[in-house]
């Protein structure tokens, strides 16, 4: 039973550029969830998704947007990047919303 | 607001000891689940143990145990016998009423020592 799955691993991003990154739930799991993680810090929540609708977002800007495919696979999308915003990204996927199963991330590098 | 504050940046513990994790939350939710996770160098979380706020018994998931005191907000983790594969950070977090948003406090590094 594959667990979350996250691609790619690292990425390497200039200034202005915009940024996919991707998430495949754990089998069986239809609500994901994204946090970004900034150095020496805890995940920050960044939205979930379910049901294909964003059902909750925390304090970030519209420049984050996401998606969620019919299969339950997720999109993370950033535009415009700052330096800011180089972090290791987490998605997490779940059924009824109590334990969240982590992915390992993508590292994202904004130079 | 939900709110996680682990004050420990950093411990160390000596192989085969035990040691505590603190934690410390603030919320106005009546309901609301604690958790605890590890994160080693790779960055994956892995989960470890879960308290339910109407829970009346600590949680246990074999080395671990969480001490869960609801009056003082406090859901300290406990690791008996540690190991060289504990070294990692520790992540205190907490969900919402509704369950759908996890917040996180900064975490506390683990070394133990052989």
């Amino acid at each position: 039973d594959a667990g979350v799955t996250q691609s790619p691993t690292h990425l390497i991003k200039t200034r202005g550029q915009q940024v996919t990154l991707r998430c495949s739930p754990k089998s069986g799991h239809d609500t994901v969830s994204w946090y970004q993680q900034a150095l020496g810090q805890g995940p920050q929540f960044i939205f979930q998704y379910y049901e294909e609708e964003e059902r909750q977002r925390g304090n970030f800007p519209d420049r984050f947007s996401g998606h969620q495919f019919p299969n339950y696979s997720s999109e993370l999308n950033v535009n415009a990047l700052l330096l800011g915003d180089s972090a290791l990204y987490l998605c997490a996927s779940s059924l009824f919303a109590v334990e969240q199963f982590f992915g390992p991330g993508t590292r994202l590098t904004v130079l | 607001a939900q709110k996680i504050t682990q004050t420990q940046p950093g411990m160390f513990v000596q192989e085969k000891e035990a040691v505590t994790l603190d934690c410390t939350y603030d919320t106005s939710d009546q309901s609301y689940g604690l958790f605890w996770y590890k994160q080693p160098s790779s960055g994956e979380m892995i989960f470890l143990i879960y308290q339910g706020s109407y829970d009346e018994q600590n949680a246990t998931e074999g080395r671990y145990s969480l001490n869960f005191q609801k009056a003082r907000k406090s859901a300290n983790l406990v690791i008996s016998a540690s190991q060289l594969g504990d070294s990692a950070m520790y992540f205190c977090a907490m969900t919402s009423n509704t369950g759908n948003q996890f917040y996180f406090g900064t975490g506390t590094s683990l070394t133990v020592i052989p």
